[in-house]
């Protein structure tokens, strides 16, 4: 079974500034894809950024950037020039990738408060 | 418009009542999920269809009984409800196994 980790549950940062979430995992699979979501105050659940385990460049989304490290199972996610808006919770998740089947479910992280101040 | 929508999104109910909470996607995709967070925000995957058919069931109480009339729709019937289902259930869904993508979540409060 996979798990993932996220050992901050709360940090802040000031406005613009940048900071760094991170995340482990652990798996015995090869195969597989990341996914950081965040959920702002509304409770929407929010795509932010996706990784695919077999690419070795690491995702950037505008603002949003991962770190992925295959071999450290490890997966941080960097929010430069932070805004207001990106108050929220950020949860770290984990798919299995199949080859045929459709058992597909994400494992989540407990998730990290991340409050961006003025 | 909406890509995937969630009915109601607040539900407030006695102990011992039977609710249910419908789901739509208008993405075209062919795989749905229901997920759970608790009171503690870690989500669970409760259920998932692809096409129709039952894929995943993670240990949920037989009171919970999804149903997928078709593709686009997969509704969450739970039945004999207790404190312990107080939560958050959002629907997602997916095309196979690519990026999912999360209605806006019902809370469900049972007194």
């Amino acid at each position: 079974a996979q798990t993932v980790t996220q050992s901050q549950p709360e940090m802040s940062v000031q406005e613009a500034e940048t900071v760094t979430l991170s995340c482990t995992y652990d798996t015995s699979e090869s195969n597989y894809y990341l996914f950081w979501y965040k959920q702002p105050p509304s409770r929407q659940m929010i795509l932010v950024i996706r990784q695919e385990a077999y690419k070795q460049q690491n995702a950037t989304e505008n603002r949003f950037s991962v770190n992925f490290q295959k071999a450290a199972k490890s997966f941080s996610l960097k929010i430069s020039d932070s805004q207001l808006g990106d108050t929220a919770m950020y949860f770290c998740a984990f798919m299995k990738r199949n080859s045929g089947g459709s058992n597909y479910k994400l494992t989540f992280g407990k998730g990290t408060l991340l409050t961006v101040n003025p | 418009d909406t890509a995937v929508s969630q009915t109601p999104k607040y539900l407030v109910t006695q102990m011992g009542n039977d609710k249910s909470i419908k789901c739509e996607q208008n993405l075209g995709h062919d795989t749905m999920y229901w997920y759970k967070q608790d009171s503690k925000k870690f989500l669970k995957i409760m259920f998932s269809y692809n096409n129709k058919e039952l894929i995943i069931n993670e240990t949920v109480p037989n009171r919970f009984s999804p149903k997928s009339p078709d593709k686009a729709h997969l509704n969450l019937h739970i039945n004999s409800l207790e404190l312990g289902d107080s939560a958050v259930y959002f629907c997602a869904s997916s095309q196979a196994g690519a990026t999912q993508y999360f209605g806006p979540g019902t809370r469900l409060l049972v007194l």
